[in-house]
Protein backbone atom coordinates (compact mmCIF):
# COMPACT_ATOMS: atom_id res chain seq x y z
CA UNK A 1 0.00 0.00 0.00
CA UNK A 2 1.89 3.36 -1.01
CA UNK A 3 -0.77 5.82 1.09
CA UNK A 4 -2.57 7.59 -2.00
CA UNK A 5 -5.77 6.50 -1.94
CA UNK A 6 -7.58 7.19 -5.22
CA UNK A 7 -11.42 6.88 -5.49
CA UNK A 8 -13.90 5.46 -7.80
CA UNK A 9 -11.67 2.22 -8.59
CA UNK A 10 -13.95 1.33 -11.78
CA UNK A 11 -16.58 3.75 -13.63
CA UNK A 12 -18.17 3.20 -16.49
CA UNK A 13 -20.13 5.78 -18.67
CA UNK A 14 -21.20 7.27 -21.65
CA UNK A 15 -19.77 9.07 -24.36
CA UNK A 16 -20.42 12.63 -23.19
CA UNK A 17 -20.49 12.39 -20.16
CA UNK A 18 -18.15 14.21 -17.42
CA UNK A 19 -16.87 12.27 -14.47
CA UNK A 20 -14.49 13.32 -11.66
CA UNK A 21 -11.89 11.36 -10.40
CA UNK A 22 -10.52 11.96 -6.82
CA UNK A 23 -7.15 11.44 -4.90
CA UNK A 24 -5.64 11.74 -1.54
CA UNK A 25 -2.21 11.94 -1.50
CA UNK A 26 0.19 10.29 1.23
CA UNK A 27 0.36 12.54 4.28
CA UNK A 28 2.84 15.00 4.48
CA UNK A 29 3.16 15.10 0.46
CA UNK A 30 2.52 18.48 -1.11
CA UNK A 31 2.54 17.34 -4.77
CA UNK A 32 0.28 15.48 -6.83
CA UNK A 33 0.62 14.14 -10.11
CA UNK A 34 -1.82 12.61 -12.67
CA UNK A 35 -1.12 10.04 -14.99
CA UNK A 36 -3.33 8.42 -17.78
CA UNK A 37 -2.33 4.62 -19.04
CA UNK A 38 -3.69 3.99 -22.78
CA UNK A 39 -2.77 0.54 -24.59
CA UNK A 40 -1.90 3.17 -27.62
CA UNK A 41 -0.14 5.99 -25.71
CA UNK A 42 1.51 3.68 -22.63
CA UNK A 43 1.59 5.83 -19.19
CA UNK A 44 2.02 9.26 -19.75
CA UNK A 45 2.12 12.56 -17.71
CA UNK A 46 -1.03 14.87 -17.45
CA UNK A 47 -0.42 17.49 -14.88
CA UNK A 48 1.14 18.14 -11.80
CA UNK A 49 0.24 20.40 -8.43
CA UNK A 50 2.10 21.47 -5.88
CA UNK A 51 0.66 23.08 -2.48
CA UNK A 52 -2.66 24.14 -4.41
CA UNK A 53 -1.14 25.76 -7.79
CA UNK A 54 -0.13 23.87 -11.25
CA UNK A 55 3.23 23.05 -11.25
CA UNK A 56 3.72 21.25 -14.91
CA UNK A 57 1.40 20.31 -17.45
CA UNK A 58 1.97 17.64 -19.55
CA UNK A 59 -0.28 15.99 -22.42
CA UNK A 60 -4.23 16.91 -21.20
CA UNK A 61 -6.39 17.52 -23.27
CA UNK A 62 -8.61 20.96 -22.79
CA UNK A 63 -11.65 18.85 -22.08
CA UNK A 64 -9.76 17.52 -18.94
CA UNK A 65 -8.99 19.80 -15.58
CA UNK A 66 -7.57 19.48 -12.62
CA UNK A 67 -7.40 20.88 -9.09
CA UNK A 68 -6.29 20.54 -5.60
CA UNK A 69 -7.62 21.82 -2.92
CA UNK A 70 -6.61 23.29 0.49
CA UNK A 71 -6.37 19.50 2.37
CA UNK A 72 -4.07 18.06 -0.39
CA UNK A 73 -6.59 16.41 -2.12
CA UNK A 74 -7.05 16.48 -6.19
CA UNK A 75 -9.73 16.08 -8.11
CA UNK A 76 -9.64 14.97 -11.99
CA UNK A 77 -12.34 16.31 -13.81
CA UNK A 78 -13.04 14.70 -17.66
CA UNK A 79 -15.61 15.83 -19.76
CA UNK A 80 -17.43 15.52 -23.15
CA UNK A 81 -15.79 11.95 -22.92
CA UNK A 82 -14.88 9.91 -26.28
CA UNK A 83 -14.31 6.38 -26.68
CA UNK A 84 -10.52 7.34 -26.49
CA UNK A 85 -10.94 8.59 -23.17
CA UNK A 86 -11.34 4.70 -21.73
CA UNK A 87 -7.80 4.37 -19.42
CA UNK A 88 -6.41 3.89 -16.50
CA UNK A 89 -5.98 7.13 -14.37
CA UNK A 90 -3.43 7.24 -11.49
CA UNK A 91 -2.45 9.73 -8.97
CA UNK A 92 1.08 10.18 -7.48
CA UNK A 93 2.55 12.03 -4.89
CA UNK A 94 5.82 13.49 -3.82
CA UNK A 95 7.60 15.30 -0.60
CA UNK A 96 8.25 17.72 -3.07
CA UNK A 97 7.74 19.06 -6.68
CA UNK A 98 11.22 17.75 -8.16
CA UNK A 99 13.65 15.25 -7.92
CA UNK A 100 12.15 13.19 -5.13
CA UNK A 101 10.41 9.57 -5.81
CA UNK A 102 6.61 9.63 -6.84
CA UNK A 103 4.26 7.36 -5.07
CA UNK A 104 1.28 6.15 -7.14
CA UNK A 105 -2.15 5.30 -6.24
CA UNK A 106 -4.07 1.86 -7.02
CA UNK A 107 -5.73 3.77 -10.30
CA UNK A 108 -9.17 4.73 -11.63
CA UNK A 109 -9.62 2.37 -14.69
CA UNK A 110 -12.68 4.79 -16.80
CA UNK A 111 -14.53 2.90 -19.23
CA UNK A 112 -16.15 4.60 -21.91
CA UNK A 113 -19.34 3.33 -24.15
CA UNK B 1 12.34 15.78 -25.51
CA UNK B 2 14.23 12.84 -23.68
CA UNK B 3 13.74 9.20 -24.51
CA UNK B 4 13.17 5.94 -22.43
CA UNK B 5 13.93 2.92 -23.93
CA UNK B 6 13.67 -0.40 -22.18
CA UNK B 7 14.87 -3.73 -23.32
CA UNK B 8 14.18 -6.84 -23.77
CA UNK B 9 10.52 -5.90 -24.37
CA UNK B 10 9.58 -9.75 -23.77
CA UNK B 11 11.05 -12.02 -21.54
CA UNK B 12 10.05 -15.61 -20.43
CA UNK B 13 11.46 -17.44 -17.97
CA UNK B 14 11.64 -20.72 -15.84
CA UNK B 15 10.83 -19.83 -12.19
CA UNK B 16 14.08 -19.72 -10.31
CA UNK B 17 15.91 -18.30 -13.08
CA UNK B 18 17.93 -14.95 -13.21
CA UNK B 19 16.89 -12.06 -15.65
CA UNK B 20 18.13 -8.66 -15.96
CA UNK B 21 16.50 -5.66 -17.56
CA UNK B 22 18.11 -2.54 -19.03
CA UNK B 23 16.34 0.87 -19.45
CA UNK B 24 18.60 3.22 -21.38
CA UNK B 25 17.68 7.27 -21.29
CA UNK B 26 18.62 9.87 -23.64
CA UNK B 27 19.42 12.74 -21.27
CA UNK B 28 20.46 13.85 -17.84
CA UNK B 29 18.15 12.84 -15.01
CA UNK B 30 17.34 14.27 -11.52
CA UNK B 31 14.70 10.81 -10.85
CA UNK B 32 14.57 7.32 -12.00
CA UNK B 33 12.47 4.87 -10.54
CA UNK B 34 11.48 0.77 -11.49
CA UNK B 35 8.21 -0.22 -11.19
CA UNK B 36 6.19 -3.58 -11.66
CA UNK B 37 2.59 -3.00 -12.51
CA UNK B 38 1.08 -6.42 -11.44
CA UNK B 39 -1.93 -8.09 -13.56
CA UNK B 40 -4.56 -6.06 -11.40
CA UNK B 41 -2.71 -2.98 -13.28
CA UNK B 42 -0.99 -1.75 -9.51
CA UNK B 43 1.87 -0.01 -9.99
CA UNK B 44 3.73 -0.98 -7.43
CA UNK B 45 7.44 1.27 -6.63
CA UNK B 46 10.62 -1.08 -6.80
CA UNK B 47 13.46 1.25 -6.34
CA UNK B 48 13.91 4.99 -6.62
CA UNK B 49 17.73 5.32 -8.05
CA UNK B 50 18.69 8.22 -9.92
CA UNK B 51 22.63 7.27 -9.38
CA UNK B 52 23.85 4.10 -7.57
CA UNK B 53 23.11 1.03 -6.51
CA UNK B 54 19.87 -0.96 -4.40
CA UNK B 55 19.25 -4.16 -3.09
CA UNK B 56 15.39 -5.46 -1.97
CA UNK B 57 15.77 -9.21 -1.45
CA UNK B 58 15.50 -10.63 -4.42
CA UNK B 59 16.50 -7.90 -6.86
CA UNK B 60 18.72 -4.63 -6.95
CA UNK B 61 18.99 -2.30 -9.49
CA UNK B 62 21.75 -0.27 -10.56
CA UNK B 63 21.98 3.00 -12.18
CA UNK B 64 25.36 4.56 -13.89
CA UNK B 65 23.78 8.21 -14.71
CA UNK B 66 27.11 9.43 -16.88
CA UNK B 67 26.10 6.85 -18.98
CA UNK B 68 22.59 6.94 -18.90
CA UNK B 69 21.40 3.62 -18.24
CA UNK B 70 20.00 1.59 -15.46
CA UNK B 71 19.57 -2.44 -15.17
CA UNK B 72 17.00 -4.49 -12.83
CA UNK B 73 18.26 -7.21 -11.60
CA UNK B 74 15.48 -10.28 -10.23
CA UNK B 75 17.37 -13.85 -9.15
CA UNK B 76 15.07 -16.86 -8.50
CA UNK B 77 12.23 -15.81 -10.05
CA UNK B 78 8.54 -16.57 -8.64
CA UNK B 79 5.42 -17.13 -11.01
CA UNK B 80 4.49 -13.38 -8.79
CA UNK B 81 7.27 -11.77 -10.42
CA UNK B 82 5.00 -11.58 -13.47
CA UNK B 83 4.27 -8.49 -14.86
CA UNK B 84 5.54 -5.75 -17.02
CA UNK B 85 8.29 -3.43 -15.49
CA UNK B 86 8.70 -0.17 -16.18
CA UNK B 87 11.45 2.15 -16.20
CA UNK B 88 10.74 6.21 -15.97
CA UNK B 89 12.94 9.21 -15.50
CA UNK B 90 12.57 12.63 -14.31
CA UNK B 91 14.77 15.04 -17.09
CA UNK B 92 17.02 17.40 -14.96
CA UNK B 93 15.83 20.06 -17.32
CA UNK B 94 12.44 20.25 -17.47
CA UNK B 95 11.72 18.32 -13.67
CA UNK B 96 8.91 17.43 -12.51
CA UNK B 97 6.84 14.48 -14.71
CA UNK B 98 8.35 10.53 -14.94
CA UNK B 99 8.78 9.71 -18.40
CA UNK B 100 8.03 5.96 -19.15
CA UNK B 101 9.59 3.65 -21.49
CA UNK B 102 7.29 1.21 -22.74
CA UNK B 103 8.09 -1.71 -20.44
CA UNK B 104 9.20 -5.02 -20.35
CA UNK B 105 6.46 -7.90 -20.23
CA UNK B 106 7.93 -10.99 -17.94
CA UNK B 107 6.59 -14.20 -18.01
CA UNK B 108 7.50 -16.79 -14.98
CA UNK B 109 5.75 -20.19 -15.48
CA UNK B 110 5.91 -22.92 -12.84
Amino acid sequence: DSGVTQTPKHLITATGQRVTLRCSPRSGDLSVYWYQQSLDQGLQFLIQYYNGEERAKGNILERFSAQQFPDLHSELNLSSLELGDSALYFCASSVAPTGYEQYFGPGTRLTVT
Amino acid sequence: GIQVEQSPPDLILQEGANSTLRCNFSDSVNNLQWFHQNPWGQLINLFYIPSGTKQNGRLSATTVATERYSLLYISSSQTTDSGVYFCAVAPNQAGTALIFGKGTTLSVSS
